[in-house]
């Protein structure tokens, strides 16, 4: 399976730190994905970064992946209140039907004023 | 442009009846996923359609069915339900199936009771 695996599956941390989660996973991939998920609602893309890319930025959100480990690392910086939330990866890869996304279990972050 | 729609948004159904949710994707998407969210089992994918066709499907069992018309608009369906079919029920559309990024709709929440 290339399912991912976050870490750590909670993390809680004051306004103003920052928070780093990390995603593991087991195949080869074409792409990985981060997701945030406000409580019990739908999922907001926030970044892709592709198998030929090692860094990405957007904002406040910084990525890395590094295929010869399979994983990959979510850094917000300076984080806020309102960046409390479930945070998925999402791994993309291709099969016989095309390409499919296998999420991992998340990892819980609370930001606390 | 608006974005994934689903209806409803909560249900609450007793054990054996069906049920209908339904998704409209992002105009000029034509591919959609649906994904279920529990607690235990975290994200999982349902099936994929893309032109009124199922083109990918998960490891679920044949009481979960869905399709695709021809505006795009996808419904699933599940029969006799079981208490572990309660879940948050997530679309996602997308352009095209090999698309890299997916457009998660707000979710349906289902209790069955």
């Amino acid at each position: 399976s290339q399912q991912g695996e976050e870490d750590p599956q909670a993390l809680s941390i004051q306004e103003g730190e920052n928070a780093t989660m990390n995603c593991s996973y087991k195949t080869s991939i074409n792409n990985l994905q981060w997701y945030r998920q406000n409580s019990g609602r739908g999922l907001v893309h926030l970044i892709l970064i592709r198998s030929n890319e090692r860094e990405k930025h957007s904002g406040r959100l910084r990525v890395t992946l590094d295929t010869s480990k399979k994983s990959s690392s979510l850094l917000i910086t300076a984080s806020r209140a309102a960046d409390t939330a479930s945070y998925f990866c999402a791994t993309g890869g291709f099969d016989n039907y095309g390409q499919n996304f296998v999420f991992g279990p998340g990892t819980r972050l609370s930001v606390l004023p | 442009k608006a974005g994934v729609t689903q209806t409803p948004r909560y249900l609450i159904k007793t054990r054996g009846q069906q049920v209908t949710l339904s998704c409209s994707p992002i105009s000029g998407h034509r591919s959609v996923s649906w994904y279920q969210q529990t607690p235990g089992q975290g994200l999982q994918f349902l099936f994929e359609y893309f032109s009124e066709t199922q083109r990918n499907k998960g490891n679920f069992p044949g009481r979960f069915s869905g399709r695709q018309f021809s505006n795009s608009r996808s419904e699933m369906n599940v029969s006799t339900l079981e208490l572990g079919d309660s879940a948050l029920y997530l679309c996602a559309s997308s352009l095209a199936p090999s698309e890299e990024t997916q457009y998660f709709g707000p979710g349906t929440r289902l209790l069955v009771l």
